[in-house]
């Protein structure tokens, strides 16, 4: 079945730590996405790629770090920089064309420990 | 900049009730409106995608309008059942080459039997 994996589930993380979530399509999707969700705020993108080896900053990149060397995989890394980095990640991604919806892949809940 | 507001936050309902949940947004330059179901913990499941030339979508109990002029989208439920409990969520993909979604904060609906 086509799908978006993210892995892990749930990551924790020791202060001053950098820690990489994976995010892996198989929908022959151009374009994905990294959005950080947390309690009353929504969805905030962080960055997007519409295109290999060609990537975005969202509205939230600050302490984020992406890339994008597989059509399949965008990884994130939440550096030591980001203050606050406890949330929900969702990765998600669209064909690169306004017809389309997006997809969007079941999640990595990251806690600071 | 573009904002989506979603009414109402929250909303409690008894089994068997018709619902209807409330989205807005400020730019009317969309190419499409996507509706979303998240369950706690999980990711999102796409539910209905609008284009801007339709007026409205369904599938089974749920049907979704919306009124690209006004800036309004409707999600409305028939006949709610407890498995329909969950947050649902409004996401709009802006005009022009901006292919990026903005995410209302969603509405947690529960259904009491």
């Amino acid at each position: 079945d086509g799908g978006i994996t993210q892995s892990p589930k749930y990551l924790f993380r020791k202060e001053g730590q950098n820690v990489t979530l994976s995010c892996e399509q198989n929908l022959n999707h151009d374009a994905m996405y990294w959005y950080r969700q947390d309690p009353g705020q929504g969805l905030r993108l962080i960055y997007y790629s519409q295109i290999v080896n060609d990537f975005q900053k969202g509205d939230i990149a600050e302490g984020y770090s992406v890339s994008r060397e597989k059509k399949e995989s965008f990884p994130l890394t939440v550096t030591s920089a980001q203050k606050n980095p406890t949330a929900f990640y969702l990765c998600a991604s669209s064909i690169q064309a306004s017809y389309y919806g997006y997809t969007f892949g079941s999640g990595t809940r990251l806690t600071v420990v | 900049k573009q904002e989506v507001t979603q009414i109402p936050a929250a909303l409690s309902v008894p089994e068997g009730e018709n619902l209807v949940l409330n989205c807005s947004f400020t730019d009317s330059a969309i190419y499409n409106l996507q509706w979303f179901r998240q369950d706690p913990g999980k990711g999102l499941t796409s539910l209905l995608l609008i284009q801007s030339s339709q007026r409205e979508q369904t599938s089974g109990r749920l049907n979704a309008s919306l009124d690209k002029s006004s800036g309004r989208s409707t999600l409305y439920i028939a006949a709610s059942q407890p498995g329909d409990s969950a947050t649902y969520l409004c996401a709009v993909m802006g005009g022009g080459s901006n292919y990026k979604l903005t995410f209302g904060k969603g509405t947690l609906l529960t259904v009491n039997p």
